[in-house]
């Protein structure tokens, strides 16, 4: 079974510039996370989308933004790249809300934005 | 707001002894699950072990063994026989059974040394 999936791996902007980052979850998965984990921060939660919907956002500006798409994939964007979003995007999936209580968030490998 | 502390930064064992990482949490939820995430060099955040609040027994997985203790909200997790493959950064993670994210600790560097 194919686990999570993020693209691309590295993404190298300049500041004021847009990023668009790309996850796709397990199969079956519909709840999709992702976490931001710049150097010396830690992993920050950043945005939770289930069902197509936002459930639930971290302490980020607006410019930092997404969607999930009919078949789960969910899309990170980030607008106006400053220099401190140079981090690491980590995506997770896990079975859903109508699943019941929460489960077990698996991890992609990352997406690594880099903000010249 | 829950916290996941990790009071060792950095820790050091041989190859085939016995480490214990420590993580403690705050939180005043009785229903909640707690996990243990290993990331390598490699960058991929990998579970290792996880635990339900309600269970009283530990949790354990071949060589990760974790000590629960509920009232003292610790939650330690044990590497039996090290292996040089379990050099990474280790994650203590919190999640309660609101609509609510991980919350992690900021993690233990551990080197087995061979």
């Amino acid at each position: 079974e194919a686990g999570v999936t993020q693209s691309p791996t590295h993404l190298i902007k300049t500041r004021g510039q847009q990023a668009t980052l790309r996850c796709s979850p397990i199969s079956g998965h519909t709840s999709v996370y992702w976490y931001q984990q710049a150097l010396g921060l830690g992993l920050q939660f950043l945005l939770w989308y289930d069902e197509g919907e936002e459930r639930n956002r971290g302490n980020f500006p607006p410019r930092f933004s997404g969607r999930q798409f009919p078949n789960y994939s969910s899309e990170l964007n980030v607008n106006a790249l400053e220099l401190e979003d140079s981090a690491l995007y980590l995506c997770a999936s896990s079975w859903g809300v109508l699943a019941g209580d929460p489960d077990t968030q698996y991890f992609g490998p990352g997406t690594r934005l880099t903000v010249l | 707001a829950q916290t996941v502390t990790q009071s060792q930064p950095e820790m050091s064992v041989q190859e085939a002894e016995t480490v214990t990482l420590s993580c403690t949490y705050d939180t005043s939820e009785n229903n909640y699950y707690l996990f243990w995430y290993k990331q390598p060099p490699s960058r991929q955040m990998i579970l290792v072990i996880r635990q339900e609040a309600y269970k009283q027994q530990n949790a354990t997985e071949n060589r990760f063994s974790v000590n629960f203790q509920k009232a003292a909200k610790s939650f330690s997790l044990k590497i039996s026989d090290s292996q040089l493959g379990d050099t990474a950064m280790y994650f203590c993670a919190f999640l309660d059974s609101g609509n609510t994210p991980l919350v992690f600790g900021k993690g233990t560097r551990l080197s087995v040394i061979a």
